[in-house]
């Protein structure tokens, strides 16, 4: 079955800075990665997702890359503010009909002022 | 946001007890999962219900039955647990005919003593 491996684990920056998670899958079957944002005893939100036939996707300071070759994906995060403070985590599915996510174990970032 | 709504939102229970967790969508979707999150554990997908079928029962100990009476609403039957099922419970759904988002509850934080 489908594994999904995510670092860093956690990752501190200053507000301002960019920051970078990363993922890699080991099924090439997979073909939707959607990132979650978790704050502090808050549900998993989705923040942005990309489809295996799209390399690349923005939305305003977050952007996803995908590399179906290498089969890894990266979350990037550019001018970090403290409400960016949160576990990230992304996930890989095969669409059968329903969603089947494998997750990471999550990113724990934190934004310093 | 309250596409979907759990009850309990805390629920403490002795090893002996038989409680039940609740959820509810009001988003239109047809299918609906239950995850387990843990400490320094990615998000474990336990029950998929699609259409009201069960489709993916991920080697789940059958101290926890899930039910799905209708599209709208899981149920996650819970009995004889031990200590080491004390976690945060995610009910999710998403449209299951189309490429669909999963959208998560706030959860149920469960604590077995």
């Amino acid at each position: 079955g489908e594994n999904v491996e995510q670092h860093p684990s956690t990752l501190s920056v200053q507000e301002g800075d960019s920051a970078v998670i990363k993922c890699t899958y080991s099924d090439s079957a997979s073909n939707y990665f959607p990132w979650y944002k978790q704050e502090l005893g808050k549900r998993p939100q989705l923040i942005i997702d990309i489809r295996s036939n799209v390399g690349e996707k923005k939305d305003q300071r977050i952007a996803v890359t995908l590399n179906k070759t290498a089969k890894h994906f990266s979350l990037h995060i550019t001018e970090t503010q403290p409400e960016d403070s949160a576990v990230y985590f992304c996930a890989a599915s095969i669409r059968t009909g329903f969603q089947k996510l494998v997750f990471g174990t999550g990113t724990r970032l934190l934004v310093s002022p | 946001e309250t596409g979907v709504t759990q009850t309990p939102r805390h629920l403490v229970m002795g090893m002996t007890n038989k409680k039940s967790l609740k959820c509810e969508q009001h988003l239109g979707h047809n299918a609906m999962y239950w995850y387990k999150q843990s400490a320094k554990k990615p998000l474990e997908l336990m029950f998929v219900y699609s259409l009201e079928e069960r489709v993916e029962n991920n080697s789940v100990p059958s101290r926890f039955s899930p039910e799905c009476p209708n599209s709208s609403h899981l149920f996650l039957h819970l009995h004889t647990l031990q200590p080491e099922d004390s976690a945060l419970y995610l009910c999710a759904s998403s449209p299951a005919e189309v490429e669909g988002t999963i959208y998560f509850g706030e959860g149920s934080w469960l604590t077995v003593v």
